[in-house]
């Protein structure tokens, strides 16, 4: 089945050392998105790829980078992780970005800063 | 700016019972409306969609929702919720780029 994967599911890290989340994707779609969901809260977007473009949203963080090495792939990198950091992170993916269309989410990554 | 609002943060139902989960949202042209559910622990699951024609849409696992324009209004409903139905449901509408703006999500509970 085409699927959206994300590894770990669980992470655990250090104040500060940084970490990296994975998603890849079978869908073959062109758009895909990093959301952060804090406990009890509304998932929030950080960033989208529209193929190699990077499209970062406003109020997301520097601590937050993203790498799409190809088009199944894309990683999101948290330099230096605090405390605030902790949430889960869901990756999504849509087939051309347009507003009408579904986003086809992973079961995302729950982060962990000790 | 696009926004979307559920007034229900935690609502409980008994199994068998109908249910109906609010969702008010503010944008200024036709919008696009979604419903996702969330299981503990997983990622988000398209229940059903609304853009354009027929006001009243079907979704999957018996669920429905009806866009009322003049109320700005998308609201969930199912005639007979199954304990199964327990989970976190988010409505939101589409914004430019593709994005998703959520809402706080309501929290389903289902007693026995």
């Amino acid at each position: 089945d085409a699927m959206v994967i994300q590894n770990p599911r669980y992470q655990v890290t250090q104040f500060g050392k940084p970490v990296t989340l994975s998603c890849s994707q079978t869908l073959n779609h062109n758009v895909m998105y990093w959301y952060q969901q804090k406990s009890s809260q509304a998932p929030k977007l950080l960033f989208h790829y529209y193929d190699k473009d990077f499209n970062n949203e406003a109020d997301t963080p520097d601590n937050f980078q993203s790498r799409r090495p190809n088009t199944s792939f894309c990683f999101l990198d948290i330099r230096s992780p605090g405390l605030g950091d902790a949430a889960m992170y869901l990756c999504a993916t849509s087939r051309d970005g347009g507003v009408q269309e579904t986003q086809y989410f992973g079961p995302g990554t729950r982060l962990l800063v000790l | 700016a696009q926004s979307v609002t559920q007034p229900d943060i935690h609502i409980t139902v008994s199994e068998g019972a109908s249910l109906e989960l609010r969702c008010n949202y503010s944008y200024g042209a036709t919008p696009y409306l979604f419903w996702y559910v969330q299981s503990p622990g997983q990622g988000l699951q398209l229940l059903l969609k609304y853009f354009s024609g027929d006001t009243l849409v079907q979704g999957i696992k018996g669920f429905e929702a009806e866009f009322k324009r003049s109320q700005s209004s998308f609201n969930l409903r199912k005639p007979s919720v199954h304990w199964s139905d327990a989970a976190e449901y988010f409505c939101a509408v589409g914004a430019e780029g593709g994005k998703l703006i959520f809402g706080q999500g309501t929290e389903l509970s289902v007693k026995p």
